[in-house]
């Protein structure tokens, strides 16, 4: 089946740097997402992303749409200590009607 | 406007035993996909309910099973429970056809088997 690598698996950085996570497939999908998931509470979607190629940001958050449709990345930038938690990328394909979920990066970060 | 209600929280269940969990959708949403994330992994996908109806599956066994009602709240039933089973359940909202950039998560149902 379809499998999702992504990593960093975690992250421990000082506040004020910049973090670059990312995600790749052994299948193409044709929606990558990002999402934040914090203790006791469900994935919240940051990014959605629908053509390869493309970059969008959000706030402090640009992430991209791999030329070949197998990968993703996620881009923080001066992080702040609410940025921690586990950010998920998923790869979604209309006709299958599912995501299908990396296993995660924990971000800590260090005031 | 609430957003995906999921119940219980938590529960204890033992080996063999069947537990329901319950999904009530976020207003205006009118299918429920359920998810199992296990410790330090990201959340698989169990299947999707549309007109109270099964619309996916993905890769688990028959012990999982579900239910959507007319208001479209959702049931997920698991039988002869494994202590493989212990997990968070997420449910996600939707409309139909908006694809995942639509989906509303719950806060998840923490299920422990001992």
């Amino acid at each position: 089946g379809q499998q999702l690598n992504q990593s960093p698996q975690s992250m421990f950085i000082q506040e004020g740097e910049d973090v670059s996570m990312n995600c790749t497939s052994s299948s193409i999908f044709n929606t990558w997402l990002w999402y934040k998931q914090e203790p006791g509470e469900g994935p919240v979607l940051l990014i959605a992303l629908y053509k390869a190629g493309e970059l969008t940001s959000n706030g402090r958050l640009t992430a991209q749409f791999g030329i070949t449709r197998k990968d993703s990345f996620l881009n923080i930038s001066a992080s702040i200590p609410s940025d921690v938690g586990i950010y998920f990328c998923a790869g979604h394909n209309t006709n299958a009607g599912k995501s299908t979920f990396g296993d995660g990066t924990t971000l800590t970060v260090k005031p | 406007d609430a957003g995906v209600t999921q119940s219980p929280t938590h529960l204890i269940k033992t080996r063999g035993q069947q537990v329901t969990l319950r999904c009530s959708p976020k207003s205006g949403h009118d299918t429920v996909s359920w998810y199992q994330q296990a410790l330090g992994q990201g959340p698989q996908f169990i299947f999707q309910y549309y007109e109270e109806e099964e619309r996916q599956r993905g890769n688990f066994p028959d012990r999982f099973s579900g239910h959507q009602f007319p208001n479209y709240s959702s049931e997920l039933n698991v039988n002869a429970l494994l202590l493989g089973d212990s997990a968070l359940y997420l449910c996600a909202s939707s409309y139909y056809g908006q694809g995942a950039q639509g989906y509303t998560f719950g806060s998840g149902t923490r299920l422990t088997v001992v």
